[in-house]
């Protein structure tokens, strides 16, 4: 079946710094892909998406690309903030807006 | 906009008890919801997907009679673990998905803990 492995965490960064946080993928065919953040206390929100190869997905500062060839979708952003501190999850979906697979999760906390 | 609220938020129950978990889209009317577990640094794992006025779909190894799911109305889903053991001690998440879109809405979580 499909897969998502990211990441082991916690991530620590002071503010400023460059973020990257490893998401691959095993799955049939093309599937979607997508970046989950959940806040403290909150539910899980989309961060971005991308529906095929090569697509970048961004939002918030925070940017992704769909790779095939390395069946990756990296989450990267040039500068955190400690309002960036959250858990975020990837994950892929066969079809869009189809069932999700999700990877384990990576903490990510951000100092001042 | 785009809200999901889960009822509660957190309980605790004696072994062999039933404990049923609400899950609400507030602001929008849900034609499917889906029900996940996870477990303590792990991933969410889909246990069913719920349709209004249908039966839910299980996942492999998800047992049916254990996880009452009933969807009965385009705002509510439930939840209930029946006969709840130690095991069953996980985090409940739900999220919806509306007539109108496409992309799921997730609630915040119940934190089930059996004792």
């Amino acid at each position: 079946g499909d897969s998502v492995t990211q990441m082991e965490g916690p991530v620590t960064l002071s503010e400023e710094a460059f973020l990257t946080i490893n998401c691959t993928y095993t799955a049939t065919g093309y599937p979607s892909l997508f970046w989950y953040v959940q806040y403290p206390g909150e539910g899980l929100q989309l961060l971005l998406k991308a529906t095929k190869a090569d697509d970048k997905g961004s939002n918030k500062g925070f940017e992704a690309t769909y790779r095939k060839e390395t069946t990756s979708f990296h989450l990267e952003k040039g500068s955190v903030q400690v309002s960036d501190s959250a858990v975020y999850f990837c994950a892929t979906s066969r079809r869009s807006y189809g069932k999700l697979t999700f990877g384990q999760g990576t903490i990510l906390t951000v100092h001042p | 906009g785009a809200v999901v609220s889960q009822h509660p938020s957190w309980v605790i129950c004696k072994s062999g008890t039933s404990v049923k978990i609400e899950c609400r889209s507030l602001d929008f009317q849900a034609t499917t919801m889906f029900w996940y577990r996870q477990f303590p640094k792990q991933s969410l794992m889909l246990m069913a997907t719920s349709n209004e006025g249908s039966k839910a779909t299980y996942e492999q190894g998800v047992e049916k009679d254990k996880f009452l799911i009933n969807h009965a109305s385009l705002t509510l889903s439930t939840l209930t673990v029946t006969s709840a053991h130690p095991e069953d001690s996980s985090f409940y998440i739900c999220s919806a998905r509306p007539r109108e879109d496409y992309e799921q809405y997730f609630g915040p979580g119940t934190r089930l803990t059996v004792t």
